[in-house]
């Protein structure tokens, strides 16, 4: 089944230690995107990765890493999280073509809180 | 810059009524258009999408869009609501170079 996996769904963690949410796609797609739904605020974006080796910053990258070693994982990582840094978080994942109307395939999210 | 302003942020119907969701867009190039939908503690699914073709846009469960490039609106509709028609949904505008933006999301209750 096609599919975007994120680990772990949910997760309670403190101020400063560090954690990773993975995300994987096997749909041997080119791009891949992480981004957090806040109220009111839609989805923002935090990182994207046109392809292996190649990442850029969203709107929202402050105390966000990014690494894509590997074409169907891209993992997030936050090395000093904060409490404003509690939101929920999608990974997604397209094919990159022409004229841009490839849709993005999202994971189901993990819910991040950070006390 | 490119932008999405979804004109409700929340919308009530009464079951078997039609549903008319508002989203206004902003940009630059010539873009694509989506909508998604989220249901309760789920991910976001691809209702529709606008790709330059056909102006009128079917998606999946009965809902459509019209895209009208003059009003610089993708407004969705329904002809007749359903109480698992209730989620939040979302505009999506995105250029060709995979720039998505995203609206603030329309939170649709569905009354018996």
């Amino acid at each position: 089944e096609a599919q975007v996996t994120q680990n772990p769904r949910y997760l309670i963690t403190v101020t400063g230690k560090k954690l990773t949410v993975t995300c994987s796609q096997n749909m041997n797609h080119e791009y891949m995107s992480w981004y957090r739904q806040d109220p009111g605020l839609g989805l923002r974006q935090i990182y994207y990765s046109m392809n292996v080796e190649v990442t850029d910053k969203g709107d929202v990258p402050e105390g966000y890493k990014v690494s894509r070693k590997e074409k169907r994982n891209f993992p997030l990582i936050l090395e000093s999280p904060s409490p404003n840094q509690t939101s929920l978080y999608f990974c997604a994942s397209s094919l990159l073509g022409t004229g841009g109307s490839n849709e993005q395939f999202f994971g189901p999210g993990t819910r991040l809180t950070v006390l | 810059a490119q932008s999405v302003t979804q004109l409700d942020s929340h919308v009530s119907v009464s079951e078997g009524t039609p549903v008319l969701l508002r989203c206004n867009y902003s940009s630059s190039y010539s873009p694509s258009l989506f909508w998604y939908v989220q249901h309760p503690n789920k991910g976001l699914q691809l209702l529709l999408k606008y790709t330059s073709a056909a102006t009128l846009v079917k998606g999946i469960n009965g809902f459509e869009a019209e895209f009208k490039k003059s009003e610089t609106s993708f407004h969705l509709t329904k002809p007749s609501a359903h109480m698992s028609d209730a989620a939040e949904y979302f505009c999506v505008v995105k250029n060709n170079n995979n720039d998505m933006r995203f609206g603030a999301g329309t939170r649709l209750t569905v009354k018996p």
